[in-house]
């Protein structure tokens, strides 16, 4: 089955820096790569996807990556805010079942004043 | 449109006790999905549904139990409970299992003693 490994596994920056988390995946069938913002006590957000025809997506200051060749797959945070704290899952779906997701372990994001 | 629902939020269970984690949809989704949560594992499907009358197991299905007699609903149970499943549990929908967008409940946090 895939497996995804997400890194790193804690991030902190600084109001106004970058942030970048990594995931690399396993099965080259998975063509679905969506990121989830997930809040204290909340329940997961989806918050930017991309699909395997395209290398990169960007919406407003999320941006995500995709190297199909090396099996890898980026979230990039710009001009972060103290509001984007938070853990982000990274995940994958093989082709033809959207839905079935398996998900990083998680990067918790702490955005310091 | 109430979207996903899960009840109960909270539970504490004994050892051998069993119970019904609740989810329903209000969507009309064909797919519906238990996933759980612990602390550095991320998410892990449990099982998963893509209309009714048809489950299947996620990665993580032993103790666990679902049916789907209706499209609104995806119950999970807990045969007989074990420390090992204290975790928060998550159902998610989405249209069809070729949706790439699902939709989380808000959760429900199980304590077993």
């Amino acid at each position: 089955g895939e497996n995804v490994e997400q890194h790193p596994s804690t991030l902190s920056v600084q109001e106004g820096d970058s942030a970048v988390i990594k995931c690399t995946y396993s099965d080259s069938a998975s063509n679905y790569f969506p990121w989830y913002k997930q809040e204290l006590g909340k329940r997961p957000q989806l918050i930017i996807d991309i699909r395997s025809n395209v290398g990169e997506k960007k919406d407003q200051r999320i941006a995500v990556t995709l190297n199909k060749t090396a099996k890898h797959f980026s979230l990039h945070i710009t001009e972060t805010q103290p509001e984007d704290s938070a853990v982000y899952f990274c995940a994958a779906s093989e082709s033809g079942t959207a839905s079935k997701l398996t998900f990083g372990t998680g990067t918790r994001l702490q955005v310091t004043l | 449109n109430a979207g996903v629902t899960q009840t109960p939020k909270f539970q504490v269970l004994k050892t051998g006790q069993s119970m019904t984690l609740q989810c329903a949809q209000d969507m009309n989704h064909e797919y519906m999905s238990w996933y759980r949560q612990d602390p550095g594992m991320g998410l892990r499907l449990i099982h998963y549904s893509v209309g009714a009358g048809i489950t299947d197991q996620g990665e993580v299905p032993n103790g666990y139990n679902v049916s789907r007699s209706t499209t609104e609903d995806f119950p999970l149970r807990l045969l007989s409970a074990a420390p090992s499943q204290t975790s928060v549990y998550f159902c998610a929908s989405s249209r069809t299992s070729t949706s790439y967008e699902q939709y989380f409940g808000p959760g429900t946090r199980l304590t077993v003693t």
